[in-house]
């Protein structure tokens, strides 16, 4: 069955620290991987995506992302957070029919 | 200029009541969506139009019915309002099918049913 995987529901990070955030898909063909970052009382906004070609994706904020088939994982990295940086992050996989499969989210929390 | 503009921003409102959820987009999208989001901050697809047409009808109760005047417009229509119905609904546009574009969301719309 198809699934996304967000394995953390909550991270904390010092503000400055590098990020990682993980993400395991199980999708039977080649996947179109997303990124969306939630703030608080808003809507979702797309970070960054992967369709093909070059593996480590770039996005805004300073976001970027690495698909490695090998291990099914899409993770969502930063060299260094910013306070503005807290907020909900969203992994999802696009599959084929208009559908979005979606993972449980990732809270990030940042330590002043 | 907002993108993707759904009202009204809150909604309170008792057990019963009918209500509706108007959806915007002036992005020149072909597909629009509902999506539904609980207090664990769950995800779930409702609907999908693309040019006016249902494409996506997930399990929700036949009480949720869309309605897209236009390509531009999708709103929600909820009948005989239930305290599980209380959750955030999501907006969104894409220019065509998911897999292959991304989604531009509203800012969502708060219900609260009491």
């Amino acid at each position: 069955a198809q699934s996304v995987t967000q394995p953390d529901i909550h991270i904390t990070v010092s503000e400055g620290a590098s990020l990682e955030l993980r993400c395991n898909y199980s999708y039977g063909a080649t996947p179109y991987l997303f990124w969306y970052v939630q703030s608080p009382g808003q809507g979702l906004q797309l970070l960054l995506k992967y369709f093909s070609g070059d593996t480590l994706v770039q996005g805004i904020k300073g976001f970027e992302a690495e698909f490695k088939r090998s291990q099914s994982s899409f993770n969502l990295r930063k060299p260094s957070v910013h306070w503005s940086d807290a907020a909900e992050y969203f992994c999802a996989v696009g599959a084929v029919n208009y559908q979005l499969i979606w993972g449980a989210g990732t809270k990030l929390i940042i330590k002043p | 200029d907002t993108a993707v503009s759904q009202t009204p921003k809150y909604l309170v409102t008792q057990m019963g009541n009918d209500k509706s959820i108007k959806c915007e987009q002036n992005l020149g999208h072909d597909t629009m969506y509902w999506y539904k989001q609980d207090s664990k901050k769950f995800l779930k697809i409702m609907f999908s139009y693309n040019n006016k047409e249902l494409i996506i009808n997930e399990t929700v109760p036949n009480r949720f019915s869309p309605k897209s005047p236009d390509k531009a417009h999708l709103n929600l229509h909820i009948n005989s309002l239930e305290l599980g119905d209380s959750a955030v609904y999501f907006c969104a546009s894409s220019p065509q099918g998911i897999d292959n574009s991304p989604l531009h969301f509203g800012n969502g719309t708060r219900l609260t049913v009491t």
